[in-house]
């Protein structure tokens, strides 16, 4: 089976760093782009970035380059999310998808990892 | 970069009524434009690509048309499973939006 499973869920505090995975499995994980989106409670989806695990090619979204990192280690069929400061504005649920060849639709997706950040 | 209007934001309906969800994009996007449904406490789900390409397993009364810049999603007779918030996405190589969402109640 097909899939991506995320790290559990993290509650932090402002100013702390935090990296969450997104380990695929069941196809080759070097041969699709893995995207990040953020969703904020209550709110949409919003894309953050989106990395080639077998170069490590990454490309941002306006709205959030300089905010996070982005990173891979194909080796373990695992790619990252990082912050260096979290912000209370941090606080969402953030899935990351599998971007498939055909028509660059999202066609995969982890179940999704909840940050809090909090004081 | 491009933008993606979605509308309505919101939407009441029955039981077996026909829906429809437009997204309308700020340039061509040719058809790179995909539907996906997310339900409470869930992941999305992709259920058209390519704007009208139903992905496997999806049951048939979803739909997707449209070309360029404007598109459309519809249900055809509307199950009461289907209640949940609807995405449009668009990619132009290297950026990627989604529309702001379309949530439907049941009437």
């Amino acid at each position: 089976e097909v899939q991506l499973v995320q790290s559990r869920a993290e509650v932090k505090k402002p100013g702390e760093s935090l990296k969450i995975s997104c380990t695929g499995s069941g196809y080759i994980f070097t041969t699709h782009w893995i995207a990040w989106v953020r969703q904020v409670p209550g709110k949409g989806l919003e894309w953050m970035g989106i990395i080639y695990p077998d170069d490590s090619n990454t490309r941002y979204s306006p709205s959030f380059r300089g905010q996070v990192t982005i990173s891979a280690d194909k080796s373990l069929s695992t790619a990252y999310l990082q912050w260096s400061s979290l912000k209370a504005s941090d606080t969402a649920i953030y899935y990351c998808a599998r971007l498939a060849r055909v028509f660059r639709a999202f066609d995969i997706w982890g179940q999704g990892t909840t940050v809090t950040v909090s004081s | 970069d491009i933008q993606m209007t979605q509308s309505p934001s919101s939407l009441s309906a029955s039981v077996g009524d026909r829906v429809t969800i437009t997204c309308q994009a700020s340039q061509d996007i040719r058809n790179y434009l995909n539907w996906y449904q997310q339900k409470p406490g869930k992941a999305p789900k992709l259920l058209i690509y390519g704007g009208s390409n139903l992905e496997t397993g999806v049951p048939s009364r979803f739909s997707g048309s449209g070309s360029g810049t404007d598109f459309t999603f519809t249900i055809s007779s509307l199950q009461p499973e289907d209640i949940a918030t609807y995405y449009c996405q668009q990619y132009d190589d290297p950026l990627i939006t989604f529309g702001q969402g379309t949530r439907l109640e049941n009437k």
